[in-house]
Protein backbone atom coordinates (compact mmCIF):
# COMPACT_ATOMS: atom_id res chain seq x y z
CA UNK A 1 0.00 0.00 0.00
CA UNK A 2 1.18 3.52 -0.06
CA UNK A 3 2.16 5.12 2.36
CA UNK A 4 -0.45 7.47 3.29
CA UNK A 5 -1.03 9.20 6.63
CA UNK A 6 -3.02 11.13 8.11
CA UNK A 7 -3.56 13.86 11.05
CA UNK A 8 -5.10 14.03 13.60
CA UNK A 9 -6.51 10.08 13.58
CA UNK A 10 -9.27 11.66 15.96
CA UNK A 11 -10.73 15.14 16.93
CA UNK A 12 -13.26 16.59 18.89
CA UNK A 13 -14.07 20.50 18.43
CA UNK A 14 -16.87 22.80 19.15
CA UNK A 15 -19.18 24.58 16.56
CA UNK A 16 -17.48 27.30 14.87
CA UNK A 17 -14.32 26.74 15.26
CA UNK A 18 -11.61 26.06 12.39
CA UNK A 19 -10.00 22.52 11.97
CA UNK A 20 -7.77 21.59 9.48
CA UNK A 21 -6.82 17.72 8.46
CA UNK A 22 -4.05 17.39 6.61
CA UNK A 23 -2.90 13.65 4.43
CA UNK A 24 0.79 13.19 3.47
CA UNK A 25 1.96 10.99 1.31
CA UNK A 26 5.54 9.39 0.25
CA UNK A 27 4.60 7.54 -3.47
CA UNK A 28 4.81 10.57 -5.33
CA UNK A 29 1.10 9.94 -6.54
CA UNK A 30 -0.36 13.06 -8.70
CA UNK A 31 -3.99 12.42 -7.59
CA UNK A 32 -5.07 13.03 -3.78
CA UNK A 33 -8.64 13.17 -2.59
CA UNK A 34 -10.70 13.94 0.57
CA UNK A 35 -14.26 11.60 1.08
CA UNK A 36 -16.49 11.96 3.78
CA UNK A 37 -17.88 8.89 5.26
CA UNK A 38 -21.45 8.49 6.50
CA UNK A 39 -23.60 5.53 7.86
CA UNK A 40 -26.60 5.73 5.14
CA UNK A 41 -24.50 7.61 2.56
CA UNK A 42 -21.14 5.74 2.15
CA UNK A 43 -18.22 7.67 1.13
CA UNK A 44 -18.72 10.73 -1.05
CA UNK A 45 -15.79 13.20 -2.65
CA UNK A 46 -15.24 16.43 -1.25
CA UNK A 47 -12.10 17.70 -2.99
CA UNK A 48 -9.69 16.47 -5.11
CA UNK A 49 -6.21 17.54 -6.16
CA UNK A 50 -4.81 16.71 -9.74
CA UNK A 51 -1.01 18.68 -8.96
CA UNK A 52 0.33 21.03 -6.99
CA UNK A 53 -1.82 24.05 -6.06
CA UNK A 54 -4.36 22.40 -8.70
CA UNK A 55 -7.89 21.17 -7.01
CA UNK A 56 -11.59 21.27 -7.46
CA UNK A 57 -14.69 20.90 -5.95
CA UNK A 58 -16.29 16.73 -5.75
CA UNK A 59 -19.97 15.99 -4.92
CA UNK A 60 -20.16 17.43 -1.21
CA UNK A 61 -17.74 20.59 -1.15
CA UNK A 62 -19.55 23.40 0.42
CA UNK A 63 -18.19 24.13 3.81
CA UNK A 64 -15.04 22.88 2.94
CA UNK A 65 -11.60 24.40 1.23
CA UNK A 66 -8.68 22.64 0.41
CA UNK A 67 -4.73 23.59 -0.43
CA UNK A 68 -2.00 21.47 -1.91
CA UNK A 69 1.93 23.77 -1.69
CA UNK A 70 3.48 20.10 -2.51
CA UNK A 71 2.98 16.71 -4.31
CA UNK A 72 3.17 15.33 -0.51
CA UNK A 73 0.79 16.98 1.53
CA UNK A 74 -2.96 17.89 0.98
CA UNK A 75 -4.78 19.76 3.65
CA UNK A 76 -8.72 19.68 4.11
CA UNK A 77 -10.05 23.17 6.13
CA UNK A 78 -13.64 23.28 7.86
CA UNK A 79 -13.61 27.31 8.12
CA UNK A 80 -16.18 27.15 10.34
CA UNK A 81 -17.22 23.58 11.63
CA UNK A 82 -20.58 22.15 12.17
CA UNK A 83 -22.55 19.23 13.90
CA UNK A 84 -23.25 18.03 10.36
CA UNK A 85 -19.72 17.52 9.12
CA UNK A 86 -19.22 14.81 12.09
CA UNK A 87 -18.04 12.53 9.99
CA UNK A 88 -14.80 9.84 9.51
CA UNK A 89 -12.44 11.47 6.98
CA UNK A 90 -10.62 9.30 4.78
CA UNK A 91 -7.45 10.63 2.14
CA UNK A 92 -7.01 8.61 -0.80
CA UNK A 93 -3.75 9.12 -3.18
CA UNK A 94 -3.56 7.49 -7.29
CA UNK A 95 -0.73 7.83 -9.68
CA UNK A 96 -2.38 8.49 -12.80
CA UNK A 97 -6.72 9.41 -13.42
CA UNK A 98 -7.69 6.14 -13.88
CA UNK A 99 -5.60 4.01 -11.28
CA UNK A 100 -5.65 2.03 -8.58
CA UNK A 101 -7.01 4.61 -5.14
CA UNK A 102 -4.72 4.04 -1.90
CA UNK A 103 -6.54 4.84 1.37
CA UNK A 104 -5.52 6.45 4.36
CA UNK A 105 -6.33 5.27 7.97
CA UNK A 106 -9.11 8.21 7.76
CA UNK A 107 -9.64 10.62 10.63
CA UNK A 108 -12.54 10.39 12.96
CA UNK A 109 -14.35 14.14 13.69
CA UNK A 110 -16.96 15.10 15.69
CA UNK A 111 -18.11 18.89 16.35
CA UNK A 112 -20.05 19.19 19.54
CA UNK B 1 -25.03 11.34 -12.88
CA UNK B 2 -23.73 7.89 -11.64
CA UNK B 3 -25.02 5.85 -9.04
CA UNK B 4 -23.87 2.54 -7.52
CA UNK B 5 -26.21 0.58 -5.76
CA UNK B 6 -25.06 -3.33 -3.84
CA UNK B 7 -27.28 -5.58 -2.90
CA UNK B 8 -27.62 -7.15 -0.84
CA UNK B 9 -26.41 -4.66 2.02
CA UNK B 10 -25.55 -7.49 4.93
CA UNK B 11 -25.10 -11.30 4.07
CA UNK B 12 -24.01 -14.15 6.47
CA UNK B 13 -22.84 -17.07 4.91
CA UNK B 14 -20.85 -20.70 6.38
CA UNK B 15 -17.15 -21.31 6.21
CA UNK B 16 -16.32 -22.90 2.47
CA UNK B 17 -19.02 -21.41 0.67
CA UNK B 18 -18.41 -20.02 -2.93
CA UNK B 19 -20.58 -16.52 -2.86
CA UNK B 20 -21.12 -13.52 -5.41
CA UNK B 21 -21.33 -10.03 -4.33
CA UNK B 22 -23.43 -7.17 -6.85
CA UNK B 23 -22.76 -4.06 -7.77
CA UNK B 24 -24.83 -2.56 -10.08
CA UNK B 25 -24.20 1.18 -11.84
CA UNK B 26 -25.83 4.02 -13.92
CA UNK B 27 -23.60 5.38 -16.11
CA UNK B 28 -21.99 3.04 -18.83
CA UNK B 29 -19.24 5.62 -19.13
CA UNK B 30 -16.78 4.25 -16.64
CA UNK B 31 -13.38 3.82 -16.87
CA UNK B 32 -13.04 1.12 -14.65
CA UNK B 33 -14.42 -0.35 -11.73
CA UNK B 34 -12.97 -0.85 -8.53
CA UNK B 35 -13.52 -3.38 -5.66
CA UNK B 36 -12.48 -2.45 -2.20
CA UNK B 37 -12.19 -4.16 1.48
CA UNK B 38 -13.22 -2.06 4.90
CA UNK B 39 -12.39 -3.70 7.96
CA UNK B 40 -14.55 -2.22 11.21
CA UNK B 41 -12.88 1.26 12.27
CA UNK B 42 -10.21 0.88 9.20
CA UNK B 43 -9.87 2.37 5.55
CA UNK B 44 -10.24 1.12 2.44
CA UNK B 45 -7.92 -1.93 0.77
CA UNK B 46 -7.96 -1.89 -2.93
CA UNK B 47 -8.81 -5.35 -4.14
CA UNK B 48 -9.60 -5.66 -7.60
CA UNK B 49 -9.92 -3.20 -10.70
CA UNK B 50 -10.78 -3.56 -13.89
CA UNK B 51 -10.68 -1.43 -16.74
CA UNK B 52 -13.41 -0.22 -19.11
CA UNK B 53 -11.90 -2.38 -21.61
CA UNK B 54 -11.66 -5.53 -19.66
CA UNK B 55 -14.50 -8.05 -18.83
CA UNK B 56 -12.53 -9.71 -15.49
CA UNK B 57 -9.43 -9.51 -13.10
CA UNK B 58 -9.06 -12.45 -10.49
CA UNK B 59 -6.58 -12.15 -7.52
CA UNK B 60 -5.94 -15.60 -5.74
CA UNK B 61 -9.70 -16.46 -4.56
CA UNK B 62 -11.28 -13.21 -5.72
CA UNK B 63 -12.91 -12.90 -9.01
CA UNK B 64 -14.60 -9.47 -10.10
CA UNK B 65 -16.24 -9.46 -13.55
CA UNK B 66 -17.61 -5.93 -15.45
CA UNK B 67 -20.90 -5.98 -18.03
CA UNK B 68 -20.96 -2.24 -18.61
CA UNK B 69 -23.83 -2.75 -21.54
CA UNK B 70 -25.49 -3.92 -18.61
CA UNK B 71 -24.45 -1.77 -15.96
CA UNK B 72 -23.18 -4.79 -13.66
CA UNK B 73 -20.41 -5.84 -11.23
CA UNK B 74 -19.91 -9.13 -9.48
CA UNK B 75 -17.42 -9.97 -6.98
CA UNK B 76 -16.78 -14.35 -6.71
CA UNK B 77 -15.26 -15.10 -3.27
CA UNK B 78 -14.48 -18.64 -3.53
CA UNK B 79 -14.09 -21.11 -0.31
CA UNK B 80 -15.07 -18.36 1.96
CA UNK B 81 -12.97 -17.85 5.05
CA UNK B 82 -13.97 -16.37 8.62
CA UNK B 83 -11.21 -13.69 7.59
CA UNK B 84 -13.48 -12.43 4.61
CA UNK B 85 -15.33 -11.05 6.66
CA UNK B 86 -15.62 -7.01 6.40
CA UNK B 87 -17.56 -4.60 4.35
CA UNK B 88 -16.81 -5.14 0.20
CA UNK B 89 -17.25 -1.66 -1.94
CA UNK B 90 -17.55 -0.95 -5.26
CA UNK B 91 -17.06 1.80 -6.89
CA UNK B 92 -17.03 3.30 -10.66
CA UNK B 93 -14.68 5.89 -11.64
CA UNK B 94 -15.86 8.35 -14.49
CA UNK B 95 -15.68 12.14 -15.02
CA UNK B 96 -17.45 12.29 -11.38
CA UNK B 97 -14.29 10.44 -10.55
CA UNK B 98 -14.80 7.47 -7.73
CA UNK B 99 -18.76 6.79 -7.02
CA UNK B 100 -19.15 4.64 -4.62
CA UNK B 101 -22.01 1.95 -3.43
CA UNK B 102 -22.99 1.62 0.04
CA UNK B 103 -21.37 -1.65 0.41
CA UNK B 104 -22.16 -5.37 1.32
CA UNK B 105 -21.32 -6.32 5.25
CA UNK B 106 -20.51 -10.06 5.04
CA UNK B 107 -20.03 -12.16 7.58
CA UNK B 108 -18.46 -15.54 7.12
CA UNK B 109 -19.26 -17.63 10.02
CA UNK B 110 -16.95 -20.78 11.50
Amino acid sequence: DAGITQSPRHKVTETGTPVTLRCHQTENHRYMYWYRQDPGHGLRLIHYSYGVKDTDKGEVSDGYSVSRSKTEDFLLTLESATSSQTSVYFCATEYGGSDTQYFGPGTRLTVL
Amino acid sequence: KQEVTQIPAALSVPEGENLVLNCSFTDSAIYNLQWFRQDPGKGLTSLLLIQSSQREQTSGRLNASLDKSSGRSTLYIAASQPGDSATYLCAGQGAQKLVFGQGTRLTINP
